[in-house]
Formats: C-alpha cells, structure tokens, sequence
C-alpha cells in the first residue's frame, strides 16, 4: 500500500525563478492539500484540491497555484520565488476531502 | 487572539515521567480536534483523534473541555522515543479548513 510521494525531496532556486513541486496520494485517496513549513513553525494550509477543483484555501498569494490530476496527483507551482518562500512544502492526503490525513515527506526548498 | 495557541516549550521530561500540555482554541463552534506528531525533519503523523468523552491509546490520553476551549495530551512513562514535537489541530465551524498549532516540543 503505497503511501504519500512527493518530489522532488529536495530544491535549490534563486529569487525569481518558478517552481513545481509534485505529490501522489495514498492509494484509495482522492483529496490532496498542500502545507507549507517555515522553521520552527507549524504547517500553514495552502489550498486543499478534490474532483480536480480548489476547493479551499488559505492565506497565500496567487503566486502560488495548483493543479489536480484525474489519477488524483497534484502539482503545487510558486511563481516569482521569494527568500520568504524557503520551507518545507507538505502534501497531505486524505478520502472524500475527511479529516483524517496522510502527510507524505515533503520537499524543502530553498530560495537564495 | 490566535485560532490555535500552544505553549512551544520545550518541556523537558524524565524518561518515566508524565507529561502533559495543552492546545487553546477560539472559535467555538470547532468541531473536530487531533493530536499530530512531528518528528524533526520529518512529516506530521496522526497521533490521535480527540473526542467530547476523551480518549485514550496506550500511554497517551487526550481530552477536550469545551467550555474552556482547549484540548489536552497527557503522556504518561515518559520514554526517549516521545521526543518529537506535538502539533494540535482544530477543525473551524462551517469552513471545514484545518487550523494548526505551532506545535510544543
């Protein structure tokens, strides 16, 4: 039973520059939302996508935007890169947009 | 006043000891409440769910008192292996998004 993927694990941009980030969920799920972790903060909630739409959101610019897949992966894309976006991006995935979550390893990014 | 306050710690814990912290919230017509834990550099795992008559697994017990508006987890015959950061979430009202803690170390 695979779990939550995400790649890449690990990403270096410099300000400016454009970036995506991909997340498959756990096998049976259909809900993927996506985190984003500064250090020593707790995950902040981007936008949550189900049946290939935005269903939610959070506090986040329009410079971050998303995309959901029939097979139900998701890409997550950051324009116009910023030294504050440098965090940890978490993809969360879960059955019929429920509560209960499946957090897959993340990729850091970071922004010089 | 945030959504959801935890005191980040860090507590300092005997092995053998117990625990216990708590997680404040302020919309009152939150519904659903869980315990995650985070391991450094590592991605939140479900600990546990936190129901209206408490609930216990093992060594960890949560409860919530809804007059006061917090949840709480008790960690009981503290062990090495609990080190981690606990991160409480609350589900709002009617907008079914999940608010995050910054998480007690």
């Amino acid at each position: 039973d695979a779990g939550v993927t995400q790649s890449p694990t690990h990403l270096i941009k410099t300000r400016g520059q454009q970036v995506t980030l991909r997340c498959s969920p756990k096998s049976g799920h259909d809900t993927v939302s996506w985190y984003q972790q500064a250090l020593g903060q707790g995950p902040q909630f981007i936008f949550q996508y189900y049946e290939e739409e935005e269903r939610q959101r959070g506090n986040f610019p329009d410079r971050f935007s998303g995309h959901q897949f029939p097979n139900y992966s998701s890409e997550l894309n950051v324009n116009a890169l910023l030294l504050g976006d440098s965090a940890l991006y978490l993809c969360a995935s879960s059955k019929d947009r429920g509560e209960t979550q499946y957090f897959g390893p993340g990729t850091r990014l970071l922004v010089l | 006043r945030k959504e959801v306050e935890q005191d980040p710690g860090p507590f300092n814990v005997p092995e053998g000891a117990t625990v216990a912290f708590n997680c404040t919230y302020s919309n009152s017509a939150s519904q659903s409440f869980f315990w995650y834990r985070q391991d450094c550099r590592k991605e939140p795992k479900l600990l546990m769910s936190v129901y209206s008559s408490g609930n216990e697994d093992g060594r960890f017990t949560a409860q919530l008192n809804r007059a006061s508006q917090y949840i709480s987890l008790l960690i009981r015959d503290s062990k090495l292996s609990d080190s981690a950061t606990y991160l409480c979430v609350v589900k709002g009202g009617n907008n079914r998004k999940l608010i995050w803690g910054l998480g007690t170390s």
